[in-house]
């Protein structure tokens, strides 16, 4: 089972900051917090990764608290093709264990 | 540089039938996953390969699955004497190293197989 925790869905206006939380309370000090999003019925893409300092890169920008019991990943100006279901993973294994994700949807 | 690369992407086969779907890594990565998702349900993991081994097939049914990353040419999963319950999207992934916490997986496109 995911260890994760993610609201099932959100709505986001075109252009503006999506902001999608997730909950991971037990995570361990080696695994790292992976984010991942599925588009309709395509493969899994990977978006970003982090340990415990925030990380940016050219698709988004991932904040994880102090305690790193829970994270936020940033999409800073949202696009109609950014809608999809987003996974919170925490990495701790070779196998990604995906719970039910984030289905973001933008609104023009 | 080519990501990783599944085929075919939509197989279609009657039951009792034999469905193989193969998926070459990205150029480096010598790391395969099978994940399978099934209609309006989520990925679960399936099987990890190395070339040669199989690192963790916890996920794979118990009968008519198996799995294989050849030394040379694609990985391979192999599904014997096909059931409507089969039906479901494939996808595999793979990756650089055995770095345990951090090795980033990336996906393929997925193979859609439908049991009729």
């Amino acid at each position: 089972d995911a260890k994760t925790t993610q609201p099932p869905s959100m709505d986001c206006a075109e252009g503006r900051a999506a902001n999608l939380p997730c909950n991971h309370s037990t995570i361990s000090g080696n695994e790292y917090v992976y984010w991942y999003r599925q588009i309709h019925s395509q493969g899994p893409q990977y978006i970003i990764h982090g340990l415990k300092n925030n990380e940016t890169n050219e698709m988004a920008s991932l904040i994880i608290t102090e305690d790193r019991k829970s994270s936020t990943l940033i999409l800073p100006h949202a696009t109609l093709r950014d809608t999809a279901v987003y996974y919170c993973i925490e990495q701790g294994a070779q196998k990604l264990v995906f719970g039910q994700g984030t289905r973001l949807t933008i609104n023009p | 540089n080519a990501g990783v690369m599944q085929n075919p992407r939509h197989l279609v086969r009657r039951r009792g039938q034999e469905a193989r779907l193969r998926c070459s890594p990205m150029k480096g990565h010598s790391h395969v996953y099978w994940y399978r998702q099934l209609p309006e349900e989520g990925l679960k993991f399936m099987v990890y390969l190395q070339k040669e081994n199989i690192i963790d097939e916890s996920g794979m049914p118990k009968e008519r699955f198996s799995a294989e990353f050849p030394k040379e040419g694609p990985s391979i999963l192999r599904i014997q004497q096909v059931v409507r319950g089969d039906s479901a999207a494939y996808f595999c992934a793979s990756s650089r190293s055995i770095g345990q916490f951090e090795e980033t997986q990336y996906f393929g496109p997925g193979t859609r197989l439908l049991v009729l």
